[in-house]
């Protein structure tokens, strides 16, 4: 049973104009998430987190938007660019449960198009 | 970017052969992780270390054994290599208080 689903295995997106990647989950006990960035043939590179006390971090063009009661959280990228295109894995851990690992979602492929 | 790299980057073996994945890194690091990333399933974790020694089982963990002898390197060993087995393996280190793993370059493993 996947407890963080990301159900859009792609989307595209014209260059200048906002890219919005979705993440629900399922387990009420994560407590901090996390949003990492894969190019192909490299390991993912972390981007963007929030903890459950926050309903938004933001870093540079990069936002993050949390909605504890739906379950939900949001990247938002503002602008998109071309280098932006990648796969984006959402990711969720329970701090309290004694060890940092993380539970990922199956990731969205981003197409920036020029 | 994290002190992380993985070895051999490519590998090429036979069913039934054992094959061992190393991870280095020079950030001591408590935690070190192994995963598992295939198409439509994302990234798995295979099993994790949280100190020399101490190690523990993931979501993916039949086929594999882990060893951490030395805080700097986690070996991932496939006792005898299966075409399942066939995918790209990543290596991910965190410091507990920060919570956030970060990556090594992955190893790309194909069992013939």
């Amino acid at each position: 049973d996947q407890q963080v689903k990301q159900n859009s295995p792609s989307l595209s997106v014209q260059e200048g104009r906002i890219s919005i990647l979705n993440c629900d989950y399922t387990n009420s006990m994560f407590d901090y998430f996390l949003w990492y960035k894969k190019y192909p043939a490299e390991g993912p590179t972390f981007l963007i987190s929030i903890s459950s006390i926050k309903d938004k971090n933001e870093d540079g063009r990069f936002t993050v938007f949390l909605n504890k009661s739906a379950k939900h959280l949001s990247l938002h990228i503002v602008p998109s660019q071309p280098g932006d295109s990648a796969v984006y894995f959402c990711a969720a851990s329970e701090r309290n449960s004694g060890y940092s690992t993380l539970t990922f979602g199956k990731g969205t492929m981003l197409l920036v198009s020029p | 970017d994290a002190g992380i790299t993985q070895s051999p980057r490519h590998k090429v073996t036979e069913t039934g052969t054992p094959v061992t994945l190393r991870c280095h890194q020079t950030e001591n690091h408590r935690y070190m992780y192994w995963y598992r990333q295939d198409p439509g399933h994302g990234l798995r974790l295979i099993h994790y270390s949280y100190g020399v020694k101490d190690t523990d089982k993931g979501e993916v963990s039949d086929g594999y054994s882990v060893s951490r002898s030395k805080t700097e390197d986690f070996l991932l060993t496939l006792e005898s290599a299966t075409s399942s087995q066939t995918s790209v393996y990543f290596c991910a280190i965190s410091d507990r208080e920060q919570e956030t793993q970060y990556f090594g370059p992955g190893t790309r493993l194909l069992v013939l």
